[in-house]
Formats: structure tokens, sequence, C-alpha cells
């Protein structure tokens, strides 16, 4: 069964960075195909994709905030993190994680999600 | 950067209905959509991915059509646990939603 859960510090200040993790389970970030990605919706907005590691370590990033963004994941700890650099009041949002893989040799975007983390920046 | 534009933004109907949301993109995506419920509280559920194919375990009430740049998601017999937002996602160039669909139960 997959199922992965984000976490984050809850709230934080302007110009402070957002770390946040997402701890997975039912699958492995070693295994040819697996890519986790990181989400945002914020209050009453529509979703936006931010950043997405892959198996192999490859990397993307949403080009609007790119400078601002680092994924990482562990492997061993079935783990993907993201960093926001300089957050302000715009980053108040859910921040959701979700896996892409293959099924029956078919890649599926976003098969599975966590429940989401609420993220707000407020000074 | 493509945009998706979802409609109707929200829907009440009556169990038993045929229900339609759609999701019309800027440019050709060829069949990289992909249909998800949420409900509150609750982690987005892949419905149809690849625009039609039917991921495990949902309900064959729900079908997906469409290729290009106009996509359907179709509930062909509305039930009480379907009320939920529903949003598409463009997976062709990048990765872009719709603003989602809130369906209630007239």
């Amino acid at each position: 069964q997959v199922t992965l859960k984000e976490s984050g510090p809850g709230i934080l200040q302007p110009s402070q960075t957002l770390s946040l993790t997402c701890s997975f389970s039912g699958f492995s970030l070693s295994t040819s195909g697996i890519c986790v990605s990181w989400i945002r919706q914020p209050s009453g907005k529509g979703l936006e994709w931010l950043a997405t590691i892959c198996w192999e370590d490859s990397k993307g990033y949403n080009p609007s905030l790119k400078n601002r963004l680092t994924i990482s994941k562990d492997t061993s700890n079935n783990q993907a993190f993201l960093k926001i650099t300089s957050v302000d009041t715009a980053d108040t949002a859910i921040y959701y994680c979700a896996r892409s893989g293959i099924t029956m040799m078919v890649l599926i975007t976003f098969d599975y999600w966590g429940q989401g983390v609420m993220v707000t920046v407020s000074s | 950067d493509i945009q998706m534009t979802q409609s109707p933004s929200f829907l009440s109907a009556s169990v038993g209905d045929r229900v339609t949301i759609n999701c019309k993109a800027s440019q050709n995506i060829n069949r990289y959509l992909n249909w998800y419920q949420q409900k509150l509280g609750e982690a987005p559920k892949l419905l149809i991915y690849n625009a039609n194919s039917l991921q495990t375990g949902i309900p064959s009430r729900f079908s997906g059509s469409g290729s290009g740049t106009d996509f359907t998601l179709t509930i062909s017999s509305l039930q009480p646990e379907d009320v939920a937002t529903y949003f598409c996602l463009q997976h062709n160039s990048w990765l872009t939603f719709g603003s989602g669909t809130k369906l209630e139960i007239k």
C-alpha cells in the first residue's frame, strides 16, 4: 500500500527558509521510473507544481520559482525534501507531495498523494 | 506555459444524474491529462490517467475522454459519495492544473 505524508514547520516568518519532508511507504525512490514531486495550493487558489526528483536523481523545478527551490531525497529512509528560501506571505499554502510511477509499463503522473501540510508565513 | 481552463467551477446535480466536467488546454497536450477527486480533508485521488484510462479501483461510472485540447470527465450516475472537488492535470509540457470543480448533490 502506497502512502505519503508531508511534514513541515507549521508557521514561519518572512525571509526564512521553509523545509518540508515527505515520508513515504509502499515504494522506493531507488526503483526505476519512480519520482516524487511537491505541489502547493494557496487558500482559495489553484494547485501549483513546484519540483520533482526521480530515482536516478534527476530534478525539475517550476521555472517561476526555480531560484528559490531545492529538492532532495534520502532513499534509505524513504523521504524526499523541499527547501524554499526567502519565503513571504505568498508562500502560505497547503503543500502536498505526490508520487509518479510505472504501472503495467505505463508511466502515471501523480498516482498517489499525501494529505498535505499547512504552512503559514506570517510576521 | 500551458494554461488549463476548467469548467464549471461549481456544479449541483441530483443522485443518478449524468455529470460532465471539462478541461480545455491552451495548446495541444495529446492525451497527457489526468483527472483527480479530492474530498474535504483527504488526499487527492487519481481517477483517470492519460485522458481515458481508469485507475485501478475506481468505479466504472467514472470515465474520461478527449485529446488535443478538449477533455471531459463524466460521472455516468452520480452517487452521494461523489461529492468532492475535481481537477485536471496536464503533463505534456511541464505540469499545470485546472482550477477545480466543486460538485455537490442537489
